[in-house]
């Protein structure tokens, strides 16, 4: 079945360094991915929506400037958490439908678990 | 506006009882999915099952089974004979077909399968 691959699984960083997470559809193409923030045992929340070829579409309190979203190919598409800060760290998780339509399952990545010190 | 409600935040069963977890969605769509997801405690999130807002039926899936009633905006998850590797958050969530592929997400109920 389809598979999405998020890496790292998990980053431990300084406050002020920028972190950057992949995400890849592994064995089809998706013109279009989700990124998600979850904070412990909370819901997932939708931070962004990630267009192949074109700029990401940024939910309504989500600094465009702080999570820079890059969608360079049908396969890949990267989050960059800029100057990180300790109020950054959360789970993040991508997420690409197998098939474009409001029917499809979406493919989740496994996750990143950032934490800023 | 759309919106998935899991009232339930956590629930603790002993292994072998039968345990339901509810959902309830608020849509404007006719046209309509929702999806049974569960994260353990690894954080994947693996999909259990989708339902489209034209079948009513209920499906079974082994010990799972779910219950789709669109007179109450109900699509509630039961799991039959409740086992230790089914503590995890689960998740309901819903999309529509004017907004494509985005999903919006229940809240989540956490639930523990005591041995």
């Amino acid at each position: 079945g389809a598979v999405v691959s998020q890496h790292p699984s998990r980053v431990i960083c300084k406050s002020g360094t920028s972190v950057k997470i992949e995400c890849r559809s592994l064995d089809f193409q998706a013109t279009t991915m989700f990124w998600y923030r979850q904070f412990p045992k909370q819901s997932l929340m939708l931070m962004a929506t990630s267009n192949e070829g074109s700029k990401a579409t940024y939910e309504q309190g989500v600094e465009k400037d702080k999570f820079l979203i890059n969608h360079a190919s049908l396969t890949l598409s990267t989050l960059t958490v800029t100057s990180a800060h300790p109020e950054d760290s959360s789970f993040y998780i991508c997420s690409a439908p197998g098939a474009l339509g409001a029917n499809q399952p979406q493919h989740f990545g496994d996750g990143t678990r950032l934490s800023i010190l | 506006a759309q919106k998935v409600t899991q009232a339930q935040t956590e629930i603790s069963v002993v292994e072998k009882e039968d345990v339901t977890l509810d959902c309830v969605y608020e849509t404007r769509d006719t046209t309509y999915y929702l999806f049974w997801y569960k994260q353990p405690p690894s954080g994947e999130l693996v999909f259990l099952i989708r339902r489209n807002s034209f079948d009513e039926q209920n499906e079974i899936s082994g010990r799972y089974s779910w219950n789709f009633q669109k007179s109450t905006s109900s699509f509630n998850f039961t799991i039959t004979a409740s086992q230790v590797v089914d503590s995890a958050v689960y998740f309901c969530a819903l999309s529509q077909r004017n907004t494509g592929n985005q999903f919006y997400f229940g809240t989540g109920t956490s639930l523990t399968v005591i041995p």
